[in-house]
């Protein structure tokens, strides 16, 4: 069972901004950084963001992250149809002495 | 061009072992952290553990303390993920992926491709 939670779905039409959280607790997220990462159907994830808001090279300005406390966002603006797809958060735990990925959360583009 | 090669897809029958590969080019293997995710048919990610191969300073979830060892071959860039003795339930996609930085808890921004587990008896 994860110590990262995230609304199982969230959904929105093209153009629109879609927002989810990822909430945890002091010893992940409320000490350590978190990373989001964006999974297409049938592949490997991809980071999509670091460092609670830091993007890689070649990811679209369109998504942003925060972090307040012990809770993280992660945002869409502009909603694509390619934006379909399962988007996990992440952060190292210090009470577990290792990372964990929260449940989930799959995006739908109506 | 940094590309890390996971091992084929394996069947297996219960209580056999097996030591899945994560061959890693591109990058100096010494240098950044090597982590293994699973992913069970429909289900969520779930980080294993992580090893640095420079010093195999080695770090895993307590899910898995005693079910899997995670080990590196630094003379030919490889990772490794091994049972020794597989159950139904261990049935996944497992993706070795590259830490980003000098902390463990750093992204994973370079990822394998997945290597497909299936145990059936």
């Amino acid at each position: 069972q994860s110590v990262l939670t995230q609304p199982p779905s969230a959904s929105g039409t093209p153009g629109q901004r879609v927002t989810f959280s990822c909430s945890g607790s002091s010893s992940n997220i409320g000490s350590n950084t978190v990373n989001w990462y964006q999974q297409l159907p049938g592949t490997a994830p991809k980071l999509l963001i670091y460092n609670d808001d830091q993007r890689p090279s070649g990811v679209p300005d369109r998504f942003s992250g925060s972090k307040s406390g012990t809770s993280a966002s992660l945002a869409i603006s502009g909603l694509q149809s390619e934006d379909e797809a399962d988007y996990y958060c992440a952060a190292w735990d210090d009470s577990l002495n290792g990372s964990v990925f929260g449940t989930g959360t799959e995006v739908a583009v109506l | 061009e940094v590309q890390l090669v996971q091992s084929g897809a394996e069947v297996k029958k219960p209580g056999e072992s097996l030591k899945i590969s994560c061959k890693v080019s591109g990058y100096t293997f010494t240098n950044y952290w090597i982590g293994w995710v699973r992913q069970m048919p429909g289900k969520g990610l779930e980080w294993m553990g992580i090893i640095y191969p420079g010093d195999s300073d080695t770090r895993k979830s307590p899910s898995f303390q005693g079910q899997v060892t995670i080990s590196a071959d630094k003379s030919i860039k490889t990772a490794y993920l091994q049972w020794s003795s597989l159950k139904a339930s261990d049935t996944a996609i497992y993706y070795c992926a590259r830490g980003s930085g000098w902390f463990p808890g750093a992204g994973f921004d370079y990822w394998g491709h997945g290597t497909l587990v299936t145990v059936s008896s």
